[in-house]
């Protein structure tokens, strides 16, 4: 099962941020937190990924907690294309493991 | 460098026949993992697979379902005397070789009904 809480939909206005949390309240010590999104139907698509410092990439920006018992996936000016489902995942340890999907939330960007 | 590739990208069979989908992983990579997206559901890990190796097949059906990864050629998920609740988006992700957190990369997913 996931061990992350995220909220099943969320909408945004084209240009402003989206921000995307989740809730990952057992994570273990050595634990990464994952994004990854689907767009309607296609095969899933990386976004990011951190362990405790906050992370930014082309794509998006990771806010950790310092807990490390929740974050957020910060998409700075969604676009139509941004549009799909976000999935939060959090991944052990130890290298090339399967990545355990939940429910995600999808994020429709409004015009 | 091309992405992952899955043929076909559309399988239609009748129950009781058999699928057979591939995957060529990305050039380099040699840890390839199976997923299955039921309808409205998301998705669920089946079996992760090295050359010639299958790692993990925890989440594989244990009837009419396997998989291999051949030292030469794509991998292969085999669904033998298919039946409705087959019917699904199946995804194959790679990653390269050696430890450390590499991302998965997905192909586009091959579609299977079965009539």
């Amino acid at each position: 099962d996931a061990k992350t809480t995220q909220p099943p939909s969320m909408d945004c206005a084209e240009g402003r941020a989206a921000n995307l949390p989740c809730n990952h309240s057992t994570i273990s010590g050595n634990e990464y937190v994952y994004w990854y999104r689907q767009i309607h139907s296609q095969g899933p698509q990386y976004i990011i990924h951190g362990l405790k410092n906050n992370e930014t990439n082309e794509m998006a920006s990771l806010i950790i907690t310092e807990d490390r018992k929740s974050s957020t996936l910060i998409l700075p000016h969604a676009t139509l294309r941004d549009t799909a489902v976000y999935y939060c995942i959090v991944r052990p340890g130890s290298g090339n493991t399967p990545l355990v999907f939940g429910k995600g939330t999808r994020l429709s960007v409004i015009a | 460098n091309a992405g992952v590739m899955q043929n076909p990208r559309h399988l239609v069979r009748r129950r009781g026949q058999e699928a057979r989908l591939r995957c060529s992983p990305m050039k380099g990579h040699s840890h390839v993992y199976w997923y299955r997206q039921l309808p409205e559901e998301g998705l669920k890990f089946m079996v992760y697979l090295q050359k010639e190796n299958i790692i993990d097949e925890s989440g594989m059906p244990k009837e009419r379902f396997s998989a291999e990864f051949p030292k030469e050629g794509p991998s292969i998920l085999r669904i033998q005397q298919v039946v409705r609740g087959d019917s699904a988006a199946y995804f194959c992700a790679s990653s390269p070789p050696g430890l450390g957190y590499n991302e998965q990369f997905f192909g586009p997913g091959t579609r299977l009904t079965v009539l």
